[in-house]
């Protein structure tokens, strides 16, 4: 298996912030690299793919980067509605999530 | 605009088999390019992969689970299913069914899901 292991686990930070989630995986997984966010009792929803491409309707404040064994999911100034938990996810062999990062509101 | 909706029982006994459906409606499961498949996710805890499966019958499970699960698809009734034997409570979940854009290895993320049912192991 691939690990995916996410930093920071939690994050506090406020509105109009710029935040970083980073993730590292076990070994090269190319570009291979997707982002969810996840809201309470809800399913996740697919941010980015490819470590890089936004996914239709997503707002442009969010952006991926990195290829190889190291990515990160930036926000560039954080909305209400972005308060989540995210997670990134390799498909370059079988599936695998990373713990997911938890942004709350400082 | 396509949705996918889980049904099977809430409750589960240990060491029985916990069947779950997958409707999708707004598309056709027979769609090329895209894979059909299972993620669990525990009451706080992180999301896990349990396998997928194309609509010709092809599919991928997770190593962890593999002797224990088996994937399959029903083209004309436009759903797939997850079955998973000899149950424990570590297998309570909230369990979702998905579309994968493209194969689950080497696609291009998991686009749509089910809202997601509950499962809970318990006598």
């Amino acid at each position: 298996d691939i690990q995916m292991t996410q930093s920071p686990s939690s994050l506090s930070a406020s509105v109009g912030d710029r935040v970083t989630i980073t993730c590292r995986a076990s070994q090269s997984i190319s570009g291979y690299l997707n982002w969810y966010q996840q809201k309470p009792g809800k399913a996740p929803k697919l941010l980015i793919y490819a470590a890089s491409t936004l996914q239709t309707g997503v707002p442009s404040r969010f952006s991926g980067s990195g290829s190889g064994t190291d990515f990160t999911l930036t926000i560039s100034s954080l909305q209400p509605e972005d308060f989540a938990t995210y997670y990134c996810q390799q498909s370059y062999s079988i599936p695998t999530f990373g713990q997911g990062t938890r942004l709350e509101i400082k | 605009q396509l949705q996918l909706q889980e049904s099977g029982p809430g409750l589960v006994k240990p060491s029985e088999t916990l069947s779950l459906t997958c409707t999708v409606s707004g598309g056709s499961i027979s769609s090329s390019s895209y894979y059909w498949g299972w993620i669990r996710q525990p009451p706080g805890k992180g999301l896990e992969w349990i396998a997928s499966i194309y609509h010709s019958g092809s599919t991928d499970y997770n190593p962890s689970l593999k002797s224990r699960v088996t994937i399959s698809v029903d083209t004309s009734k436009n759903q797939f299913s997850l079955k998973l034997s000899s149950v424990t409570a570590a297998d309570t979940a909230v369990y979702y069914c998905a579309r994968h854009r493209g194969s689950a290895v080497a696609g291009r993320g998991i686009d749509y899901w089910g809202q997601g049912t509950l499962v809970t192991v318990s006598s």
